[in-house]
């Protein structure tokens, strides 16, 4: 079963708004990745915050992660038709090696 | 430098039957996880190999095995093929197992009739 839960499950925004996606996890992590999925194909890795990070951005992603509530958001500004794709939060543990335990997903959907 | 790649892309198969998915891990890396994606269930860790020996295994039936060769690549076989068993199954390779970022291979298409 999944770990994370991500909400919410669907979003449909206009292009050049921001989108923002949450996930929560249930235990202490070492990192928590962000992936972005197009129609059922490979996931494209995006982003990596560890434990000890609170804030990274990457060009028009920004990554939060708060440790005390569990949980971390993927913010997408200025949005473009391109970003329309599934993103999964995903978490790695100290003990589990490589292991990620993914969310559920989000389906982004941007309207041109 | 080449991605991650998977062989074949898409595989259709009988119910009993086995089935063996390939994957070669970017050159250098020497993790190598495999994923299955189904609609109910989601993404879901099968197993990861690193340098030939298995470091990490999922919780899927033994039906569900896998190897890694000398070179890194790897290869997953799932006997005694069920229709649940369909499901897109994801290849991952990373520089080491350390935690790090992960790359997926497109993916395999195995469907079970």
């Amino acid at each position: 079963s999944q770990q994370g839960e991500e909400d919410p499950q669907a979003l449909s925004i206009q292009e050049g708004e921001n989108a923002t996606m949450n996930c929560s996890y249930k235990t202490s992590i070492n990192n928590l990745q962000w992936y972005r999925q197009n129609s059922g194909r490979g996931l494209v890795h995006l982003i990596l915050i560890r434990s000890n990070e609170r804030e990274k951005h990457s060009g028009r992603l920004r990554v939060t992660l708060d440790t005390s509530k569990k949980s971390s958001s993927l913010l997408i500004t200025a949005s473009r038709a391109a970003d329309t794709a599934s993103y999964f939060c995903a978490t790695v543990y100290e003990t589990s090696g490589s292991r990620l335990t993914f969310g559920e997903g989000t389906q982004l959907t941007v309207n041109p | 430098k080449a991605g991650v790649t998977q062989t074949p892309r898409y595989l259709i198969k009988t119910r009993g039957q086995q089935v063996t998915l390939s994957c070669s891990p970017i050159s250098g890396h020497r993790s190598v996880s495999w994923y299955q994606q189904t609609p109910g269930q989601g993404l879901q860790f099968l197993f990861e190999y690193f340098s030939e020996t298995q470091r990490n295994k999922g919780n899927f039936p033994g039906r569900f095995s896998g190897r890694q060769f000398s070179n890194s690549r790897s290869e997953m076989n799932v006997s005694t093929l069920e229709l649940g068993d369909s499901a897109l199954y994801l290849c991952a390779s990373s520089l080491m197992s350390r935690l790090g970022e992960q790359y997926f291979g497109p993916g395999t298409r195995l469907t079970v009739t």
